[in-house]
């Protein structure tokens, strides 16, 4: 079975911290993504990846970075939260053209 | 105006019925996603289409490429079934997904 493990489930932080949000997955997909999921928004697209270094801002992407130093890991930064970043994050990864595999969640509060 | 948009955004039904929720989009895709998401967060692929109808037990998917809609139908519905059911479509740039807002189904006994 693909796995895609997400570092946290539940994450507290204060407002200001720099926060990281890891990503992993152990099928050697090229495609990675974070996406944030906010009640009656659904889910939108922060940033993906399609390869080792390479990154693409998505439809969300003020206030976060990525990083992709190794194919199977995909970390999402927030550089200094701020409680409108209060949401569940989720990852996911596909290989080209293929069902998409997701993490399974965090919920971060920013207070 | 979306470019996915799911209807209903909530249902309710008891054990044995059957559902049906349905999808349409407006832009052109290489494909559509069916997708669970039960309480607690996890997101998991149910189906992936680009034409016609898949059956996998109870969930029979189908999707109209020319009027841009799919249906997601369950049979037999159980309580286990309730979750919320979302719909994605891929636009075909990088395998990127768009999503609808999702409809939450209850099943109850």
């Amino acid at each position: 079975d693909v796995k895609v493990t997400q570092s946290s489930r539940y994450l507290v932080k204060r407002t200001g911290e720099k926060v990281f949000l890891e990503c992993v997955q152990d099928m050697d997909h090229e495609n990675m993504f974070w996406y944030r999921q906010d009640p009656g928004l659904g889910l939108r697209l922060i940033y993906f990846s399609y390869d080792v270094k390479m990154k693409e801002k998505g439809d969300i992407p003020e206030g976060y970075s990525v990083s992709r130093e190794k194919k199977e890991r995909f970390s999402l930064i927030l550089e200094s939260a701020s409680t409108n970043q209060t949401s569940m994050y989720l990852c996911a990864s596909t290989p080209w053209g293929a069902e998409a595999f997701f993490g399974q969640g965090t919920r971060l509060t920013v207070v | 105006k979306n470019e996915v948009e799911q209807s209903p955004q909530n249902l309710t039904a008891q054990e044995g019925e059957f559902i049906t929720i349905n999808c349409s989009y407006s832009v052109g895709i290489s494909a559509l996603h069916w997708l669970q998401q039960h309480p607690g967060g996890g997101i998991v692929s149910l189906f992936m289409l680009s034409s016609g109808k898949k059956k996998h037990g109870r969930l029979i998917a189908t999707i109209n490429i020319q009027e841009k809609h799919s249906s997601l139908h369950i049979t037999a519905s159980h309580p286990r079934d309730s979750a919320v059911y979302i719909c994605a479509v891929d636009t075909g740039t990088a395998s990127k997904l768009t999503f609808g807002t999702g409809t939450r189904l209850q099943v109850t006994l």
